[in-house]
């Protein structure tokens, strides 16, 4: 079975420009989360998605957003870059956000470097 | 303020011994915790879980303590192995909460040695 994947794996930009990241949960899937993991630290909380709907947001400006798809596929896009956001994006899947024992799963994540 | 604190960077073992990995956590309204370990160029892959209402949680060579009182976790590998050799993270969860986001710790370089 396929796991999480990203794309892209790597992505170059500058300063003030846009970025939009992609995710496609594991199949069955039906919540996707977005963390940025920077140097040093552990991943960061962004976004929770889950049945389209936003669940959960963390302490990141409006500059980020994000939306899923029927097909559960997740995007994240992010406006006005800065170099603080060059970091690496995860996208984890679980089924459904609260259920007993539920555990995320990791894509390999998107490098993104704003020069 | 960083709820979930790995306070070791890095341990360094043997091959063939144990790794014990720490994590205290400051929040008491997580009642899950998870461990994950991340390869370079890789994203975190998951290892082992526990619930607040037990202490203990095998599975093979891992097993993770937890003694809410203290608030603290710890992740027992034996024997450690040098395909062990990654960045470990822990990481907590509020399952009563209206969403299931996970806390991280800043995540501790285990190395082990042939």
């Amino acid at each position: 079975d396929a796991g999480v994947t990203q794309s892209p794996t790597h992505l170059i930009k500058t300063r003030g420009q846009h970025v939009t990241l992609r995710c496609s949960p594991i199949s069955g899937h039906k919540s996707v989360s977005w963390y940025q993991q920077v140097l040093g630290q552990g991943p960061q909380f962004i976004f929770q998605y889950y049945e389209k709907e936003e669940r959960g947001r963390g302490n990141f400006p409006d500059r980020f957003s994000a939306r899923q798809f029927p097909n559960y596929s997740s995007e994240l896009n992010v406006n006005a870059l800065l170099l603080g956001d060059s970091a690496l994006y995860l996208c984890a899947s679980s089924y459904a956000p609260g259920r007993d024992k539920e555990t995320q799963y990791f894509g390999p994540g998107t490098r993104l470097l704003v020069l | 303020d960083q709820q979930v604190k790995q306070n070791s960077p890095s341990l360094s073992v043997q091959e063939g011994r144990i790794s014990i990995l720490n994590c205290d956590y400051t929040n008491s309204m997580f009642d899950y915790f998870l461990w994950y370990k991340k390869y370079p160029a890789e994203g975190p892959t998951f290892l082992i879980s526990i619930s607040s209402i037990k202490d203990k949680n095998e599975d093979g060579r891992f097993t993770v303590f937890l003694n809410k009182s203290a608030k603290h976790l710890s992740l027992h590998i034996v024997p450690s192995q040098p395909g062990d050799s990654a960045v470990y993270f822990c990481a907590a969860s509020n399952y009563g909460g209206s969403n299931y986001k996970l806390t991280f710790g800043k995540g501790t370089l285990l190395t082990v040695n042939p």
